[in-house]
Order: C-alpha cells, then structure tokens, then sequence
C-alpha cells in the first residue's frame, strides 16, 4: 500500500525552529509537497521538493532525500500564527496526490 | 481572480437520501481533485480529473459514490444513499496541469448526515 508518515503533534516555542519529518512509501513518486491548514480553513500551498536538496522560501524550507524516501519542512523564527496543521504530500504515479495523516504544530508564547 | 468554488458550504442530510456536492475549479486549470477529510484527520484521495481523459476514480470508498465533470470545468460528486460514516468536510482542489505540482483548494462542503 501507500503511506507517509509524519508526526501527529509538535510543541515549540515563539522565535524556535521546528523540524517536521515525513516518510513514504509510494508506488511512483514525483515529488513532495507542503500544506498548511488553520482550523476550519482550506489547505495551502507551502513548498515542493521534485529533487534532492532543499529549498528555502522565506521562514519555511523543505528538504527531500529520495534515496531515503524522506523529507522535512523547517520552520523558523516561529510565531503564533504558525499554529496550524502541516502536512505532506507525493504526488504518485499516474499523478494521483496521497496526504499524510497532518502534524498538528501549537506555538507557545 | 476567482479561486475554487465549493457549494454547499454545509449540508445536513438524512441517512439514506442523496447529496450533491459541486465544485467550480480556477478557469484555465485542467486537473481537478476531490478529497475527504474526517474531523482531525488527513486529506483522504478520492477522484481526480484531468483534461478529457478518463478519471482516475480509484479513492472512491463504494459504489455509492460518483463524480462528473461537465465541459473540462465544474464537477459534481454524488453521494447516494448516505451514511453517517459519509460525514465529513469534501474539499476540491484545481491545479493548472496534472503536472503541476501545487494544488488550489477551494472551502470545502461540510457533510454531516443524520
């Protein structure tokens, strides 16, 4: 079957780093996305990683090791409206889209 | 311009009956997926469209469940018989090509049925 994994919940604190990691297991795969989701909101469109590497946009970057079927969205200089679900995406053969499960993310003050 | 479309924006249903749920995709964008989501959970795959090529229907759940898209553009899913397992927030989503890697979702149609 198809899976990603990532974690169900992170806590950190305004201005830290946060890591959230994502693991799949995918029949084909094109490349890994991010979105971002507030409560009762639509997801959004954060990063996407088709190489190995990463890829910085602003306070967020995404990295991908297809080697390891791995990648990571980061963080920074977090603030309270970074308070959201987070999830990960491959986009599979036949272009077919498969979502992780969602790291939930509470920034404290 | 105009983003996704999704209506109803609630629905409240009884078992049993039939629903409709519609979605107006961004003009210009030729592949269209839908997805489900239960209360806190992740986005469940269930169809996608792409251009006029035959949909790939492989997330739909049961035979209860259909879905067209009329002329390349707005799409319907259909929901027969509903269950109260069928509950939950049905999201659209566009993207400009099946190759496109980032996808547009629209507000979502809250299904609660009773």
């Amino acid at each position: 079957g198809q899976s990603l994994e990532q974690p169900s919940e992170v806590t950190a604190v305004e201005g830290a780093i946060v890591q959230i990691n994502c693991t799949y297991q995918t029949s084909g795969f094109y490349g890994l996305s991010w979105y971002q989701q507030h409560d009762g909101g639509a997801p959004t469109f954060l990063s996407y990683n088709a190489l190995d590497g990463l890829e910085e946009t602003g306070r967020f970057s995404s990295f991908l090791s297809r080697s390891d079927s791995y990648g990571y969205l980061l963080l920074q200089e977090l603030q309270m409206k970074d308070s959201a679900s987070y999830f990960c995406a491959v986009k599979t053969g036949g272009f077919k889209t498969i979502f992780g499960a969602g790291t939930r993310l509470f920034v404290k003050a | 311009g105009a983003g996704v479309s999704q209506s109803p924006s609630n629905k409240v249903t009884e078992k049993g009956k039939d629903v409709e749920l519609r979605c107006d995709p961004i003009s210009g964008h030729t592949a269209l997926y839908w997805y489900r989501q239960s209360l806190g959970q992740g986005l469940e795959f269930l169809i996608y469209f792409q251009g006029n090529s035959a949909p790939d229907k492989s997330g739909l759940p049961s035979d209860r469940f259909s879905a067209e898209r009329t002329g390349g553009s707005v799409s319907t899913l259909t929901i027969q018989r509903t269950q109260q397992e069928d509950s939950a927030v049905y999201l659209c989503a566009s993207s400009l090509a099946e190759s496109s890697y980032e996808q547009y979702f629209g507000p979502g149609t809250r299904l609660t049925v009773t």
